[in-house]
């Protein structure tokens, strides 16, 4: 399975952007790329997700390298709720796994 | 809707004990799922379900069994607990497979002592 790297930890102050990287250099064509975050003492939550355009919604954007080896997770002002691990994960399609990797740690400061 | 509910939230057990981890869903998803979390990782998927009566395995099984005989209800049993169990459990359901989002519950701490 394809795997995914990401820094341990960020940091951000409150209200500016915050970009987390991931690096996922063996994803294959069918490999879709999932944003999970988890809050403390909760389960996982979803984020975002794309194949190869970028994408936006409520709570985020996401940036996909144009050879899809890597991608960013772009909160656009970050907010004292955002402090969670964030999973970059590579799902295949049609499949049931969801790959995690250990997450990035964001602390956000006010 | 509740969404997917948990349990129980907390569990200590001795080795050799066993238990069953309840989970249950009020969305009509198709998909289920169980993961285990251990301290500073990632999840593991441990088994999944695609509906009633249909189960497989999935990266982290031993030691674990699941059944699934109704679309709402998928527990995890634990027959012969061993310290290596102790971990965080969550489970997750979807309602198609691919790209849809999973919804997770909010988990069972268990301890194996």
């Amino acid at each position: 399975d394809a795997k995914t790297t990401q820094p341990n930890s960020m940091e951000s102050n409150e209200e500016e952007p915050v970009h987390l990287p991931c690096n996922h250099s063996t994803i294959s064509g069918t490999d879709y790329i999932h944003w999970y975050r988890q809050l403390p003492s909760q389960g996982p939550e979803y984020v975002i997700h794309g194949l190869t355009s970028n994408v936006n919604n409520r709570m985020a954007s996401l940036a996909i390298a144009e050879d899809r080896k890597s991608s960013t997770l772009i909160l656009h002002r970050a907010t004292l709720r955002d402090a969670a691990v964030y999973y970059c994960i590579l799902r295949v399609f049609n499949t049931d796994k969801l790959i995690f990797g250990t997450g990035t740690r964001l602390q956000v400061f006010p | 809707n509740a969404g997917v509910t948990q349990t129980p939230k907390f569990r200590i057990l001795k080795i050799g004990q066993s238990m069953t981890l309840q989970c249950t869903q009020d969305m009509n998803h198709n998909y289920m799922y169980w993961y285990r979390q251990d301290p500073g990782m990632g999840l593991k998927l441990i088994y999944y379900s695609v509906g009633a009566g249909i189960t497989d395995k999935g990266e982290v099984p031993n030691g674990y069994n699941v059944s699934r005989s109704t679309t709402e209800d998928f527990p995890l049993r634990l027959e012969l607990a061993a310290p290596s169990q102790t971990s965080v459990y969550f489970c997750a359901s979807t309602l198609f497979r691919g790209t849809d989002t999973q919804y997770f519950g909010p988990g069972t701490r268990l301890t194996v002592l």
